[in-house]
C-alpha cells in the first residue's frame, strides 16, 4: 500500500525558515517524480514543486523561485523541501504527492502538514 | 493554462446524475485530471488523461472532453460523493480549479 507522511509543519515567524520531510513507503520510491502542493485555509489547491526520480531536474512556482529548495533521498525514501524567507501568504497545508508514471498528474498524496507563517 | 470550474456550488438528490464542469483558458489536449476531497481529507484522484479511471474508484465516476471543456460526470449520487471536487491540467504548467463544492439535497 503506497503510503506518504508529511512531517515538520509548524508555526514560524515571516522571514524564518522550516523545512518538511515526507516519509515514503510501499512503492519503490526512487522510480516515481514527486512534488509538493499547497492549500491555504479555505482555498484552493497549488502546486508548489516538483523533482525528478534521481533529483536532477526540479521545478517551482513562480511565486517560491529562489525561496523554496525541493529535493530527495531516495536511499531514504524522503522527500524534502526545504522553505527559506517564509511569508504569511505561504502558510497552507503542505502535501505530498507522487506523480502519476510518465505524466504529471498527482496519484497518490500525503495527509499533508500546516505551516502557519506569523509573528 | 487558467481553469474555470463550474457551478461553484452544487447541491442534488442522492441517485441524480451529476455533471460538473471545467474550462480552460487554452487547449488542454486532454491532460486534464479530478480530484475529490472530503472535509479535513487530502484530495484523491478519480480520473486522469481525461478518461481514465484511477484503480479503486468506482465505476459510476467519468470523465469526458476535449480541447478546452472538459466534465466529471457522477451516474447516480452517493451519499459518500459530498466533497469538493477540482480539475487539474498538466499540459502547460500545472493548474487547479477552483473547485465545485457537491452537496446533497
Amino acid at each position: 500500500e503506497v503510503q506518504l507522511v508529511e512531517s515538520g509543519g509548524g508555526l514560524v515567524q515571516p522571514g524564518r525558515s522550516l523545512k518538511l520531510s515526507c516519509a515514503a513507503s510501499g512503492f519503490t520510491f526512487s522510480n516515481y517524480g514527486m512534488a509538493w502542493v499547497c492549500q491555504a485555509p479555505t482555498k484552493g489547491l497549488e502546486w508548489v514543486a516538483s523533482i525528478s526520480t534521481g533529483g536532477g531536474n526540479t521545478y517551482y512556482r513562480d511565486s517560491v523561485k529562489g525561496r523554496f529548495t525541493i529535493s530527495r533521498d531516495n536511499a531514504k525514501n524522503t522527500l524534502y523541501l526545504q522553505m527559506d524567507s517564509l511569508r504569511s501568504e505561504d502558510t497552507a497545508t503542505y502535501y505530498c504527492a507522487r506523480h502519476g508514471s510518465g505524466y504529471w498528474y498527482f496519484d497518490f498524496w500525503g495527509p499533508g502538514t500546516m505551516v502557519t507563517v506569523s509573528s | 493554462i487558467q481553469l474555470t470550474q463550474s457551478p461553484s456550488l452544487l447541491s442534488a438528490s442522492v441517485g441524480d446524475r451529476v455533471t460538473l464542469s471545467c474550462k480552460g483558458s487554452q487547449n488542454i489536449n486532454n491532460y486534464l485530471a479530478w480530484y475529490q476531497q472530503k472535509l479535513g481529507e487530502a484530495p484523491k484522484l478519480l480520473i486522469y488523461n481525461t478518461n481514465s479511471l484511477q484503480t479503486g474508484i468506482p465505476s459510476r465516476f467519468s470523465g469526458s472532453g476535449s480541447g478546452t471543456d472538459y466534465t466529471l460526470t457522477i451516474s447516480s449520487l452517493q451519499p459518500e460523493d459530498v466533497a469538493t471536487y477540482f480539475c487539474y491540467q498538466y499540459n502547460n504548467g500545472l493548474t487547479f480549479g477552483s473547485g465545485t463544492k457537491l452537496e446533497i439535497k
